[in-house]
């Protein structure tokens, strides 16, 4: 069974600072992947994504994921955090094989941004 | 497009009711899933369908609950009777067909059974 994990519930950094949300996932074929993240009161957005090829993924808003096959890994970054970023961010696995979209979420990370 | 579409955003409703929540799906999408998401279990995939027929309701906690998708533009997650520890956020999300394509998701009902 597919299974993610968020190891940090809750992050706190300031602003301008740089960010990593870890994600480890169990799957027992390539995984597809995915960050979202949420805002209060709202739906999840889409941020990126992981399909295939180049391990390094872009996203909207200056974030960026990197799949690692050898750890498990789908670590969320951004390179200088802003106070509109303070949100709730979540990791997802989901298979294709035979449609369907079966997403599993991790727990989520809380990111709080100081000024 | 306007997005997936759920009302009511916020539904109160006392325990015994029966609460219809709705979704409109990003048109020609051909998957639609219900999710719940509760402080205790996260987000939680209670069904999904696939061309209006459901494919996999394991997810669906239990016979109070019950989901339709008369038409590729319209689906409904019923609850009779609601209990208080129905209260959550409902969200519904849809996906187009095919591989290298992502869920969508509705800003969610937030509902609280009391």
């Amino acid at each position: 069974a597919q299974s993610v994990t968020q190891p940090d519930i809750h992050i706190t950094v300031s602003e301008g600072a740089s960010l990593e949300l870890r994600c480890n996932y169990s799957y027992g074929a390539t995984p597809y992947l995915f960050w979202y993240v949420q805002s209060p009161g709202q739906g999840l957005q889409l941020l990126l994504k992981y399909f295939s090829g180049d391990t390094l993924v872009q996203g909207i808003k200056g974030f960026e994921a990197e799949f690692k096959r050898s750890q498990s890994s789908f670590n969320l970054r951004k390179p200088s955090v802003h106070w509109s970023d303070a949100a709730e961010y979540f990791c997802a696995v989901g298979p294709f094989t035979g449609g369907g979209n079966k997403l599993t979420f991790g727990t989520g990370t809380q990111l709080k941004v100081e000024l | 497009d306007a997005g997936v579409i759920q009302s009511p955003r916020h539904e109160v409703t006392e325990m015994g009711q029966e609460v219809t929540l709705r979704c409109k799906p990003i048109s020609g999408h051909d998957y639609l899933f219900w999710y719940r998401q509760t402080m205790m279990r996260g987000l939680e995939l209670l069904i999904y369908f696939n061309n209006n027929v459901p494919i996999d309701d394991s997810g669906m906690p239990e016979d109070r609950f019950s989901a339709k998708m008369p038409n590729a533009s319209f689906s409904t997650l019923k609850i009779q009777p609601s209990e208080p520890r129905d209260s959550a956020v409902y969200f519904c999300a849809s996906r187009k067909q095919g591989a290298n394509t992502e869920a969508f998701f509705g800003q969610g009902t937030r509902l609280t059974v009391v």
